[in-house]
Parts: structure tokens; sequence; C-alpha cells
């Protein structure tokens, strides 16, 4: 089956102690992205990467790093994270950037 | 920069009818994507249907059209015999084809509620 999968999907941290959250797909799709939603916000772009070794940041990257060493997977990385990046992590991939298939969600709270 | 507004904080409706969501654009692009992504309870972010800029046809999905009013900048939902696992939040997104990010710009969303 076609998918996009993120893990944990719910994690409960405290403030400072470093966290990856993984992202797979099997679609061999080139292009992937991470976005956080918060409420009446919408959805806005962390990170995304074009292909391997291909990385740039979106609109909100303080505070997260990402790395792509193969084609599968795109893990977000919080080295130090804090309350105000309590949010519901959306990793999304994409072959040709027309159309996301987004992956179920990653509820993270920061206390 | 590009802006996408829904002004329904909240739509309901009876079961078996229709409701038509609305979504306001704005950008000064001639090609460009437009989507609308159902998210029900368990927050999965679904595709329901996809619009190009440049197709004056507009798209259908078995219950679910939209009428894409370009010079309008107006890309609204019609969800038909509406169900209730249609139940969900609904949001419009925008994609440049100008951009190199293939970044989606996202709607704050309606929450649909589907009263039995």
């Amino acid at each position: 089956e076609a998918q996009v999968t993120q893990n944990p999907r719910y994690l409960i941290t405290v403030t400072g102690k470093k966290l990856t959250v993984t992202c797979s797909q099997n679609m061999n799709h080139e292009y992937m992205s991470w976005y956080r939603q918060d409420p009446g916000l919408g959805l806005r772009q962390i990170y995304y990467s074009m292909n391997v070794e291909v990385t740039d940041k979106g609109d909100v990257p303080e505070g997260y790093k990402v790395s792509r060493k193969e084609k599968r997977n795109f893990p977000l990385i919080l080295e130090s994270p804090s309350p105000n990046q309590t949010s519901l992590y959306f990793c999304a991939s994409s072959f040709t950037g027309d159309t996301q298939y987004f992956g179920p969600g990653t509820r993270l709270t920061v206390l | 920069a590009q802006t996408v507004t829904q002004s329904q904080p909240e739509m309901s409706v009876q079961e078996a009818e229709t409701v038509t969501l609305s979504c306001t654009y704005d950008t000064s692009e001639s090609d460009y994507y437009l989507f609308w992504y159902k998210q029900p309870p368990s927050r999965q972010m679904i595709l329901v249907i996809r619009q190009e800029a440049y197709k004056q046809q507009n798209a259908t999905e078995n219950r679910f059209s939209v009428n894409f009013q370009k010079a309008a900048k107006s890309f609204s939902l019609k969800i038909s015999d509406s169900q209730l696992g249609d139940a969900a939040m609904y949001f419009c997104a925008y994609r440049s084809l100008m951009d190199s990010n293939y970044q989606l710009i996202w709607g704050a969303g309606t929450k649909l509620i589907i009263k039995p």
C-alpha cells in the first residue's frame, strides 16, 4: 500500500530533551516536506527536500533540523524542544509537487 | 505573497443534503494548483479534489465538485448527498507553480457538521 508513515504518533517530552520524529514513504517520491498545524493557523511549512541531500527552510524552520540521506526517509529533529513547539506535525511527500500525500500526523507535547 | 481565506469557521448540513464551502485566495500569478483537503477526527490529511488553474472545467470527484472562478479568485467545494462520514475539517490550499519549494499555502479551515 502506498503510504507515508510517521513515528511516533504521540509524544510527550520535556523542555530541552532532544527528539526525532521519523517519516518514511514507499512511493519513490523525490519531494518531502514537514508541516506543523496549530489551531486557527492552518498548516505551515517547516522544511522541505527536493531530493536526497537537498533540503531547505520553509516558513517556520527555527528550532528544527532535518536530514535526507536516503530518498524514502526524512526525519525531523528537535535538538532542544520548547513548549512553543507543542503542535501537530505532518510529513508529506510528492512525486512532481502537484499533489502532496500526508502522513497520519504526530501529536507532540513539550512540557 | 499569496493568501488563502476560508470565511466560514463552521458549517452544518442535514444528512443527504448539499453544502458548499467557500474559499478565496489572493495571487498575482496565472498558473497554480488549488486543493481541498479533508481532516477527519483521526487527524489524517486526505486529498479531496485538485484543480489546475489553466483548466476551465471544474474538477469533480464523485459527490465532490468545485466551482472555480479564476477571475474572482474563488474556489468553493460542493458536497452533494452529504454523509455522516463527511464530517471533518476542510482545508483549502494553494500551490504556486512559480515557487520551487512546492509549498502549500493553507486556509484556516472550515468545520463541517453533518446532522443525522
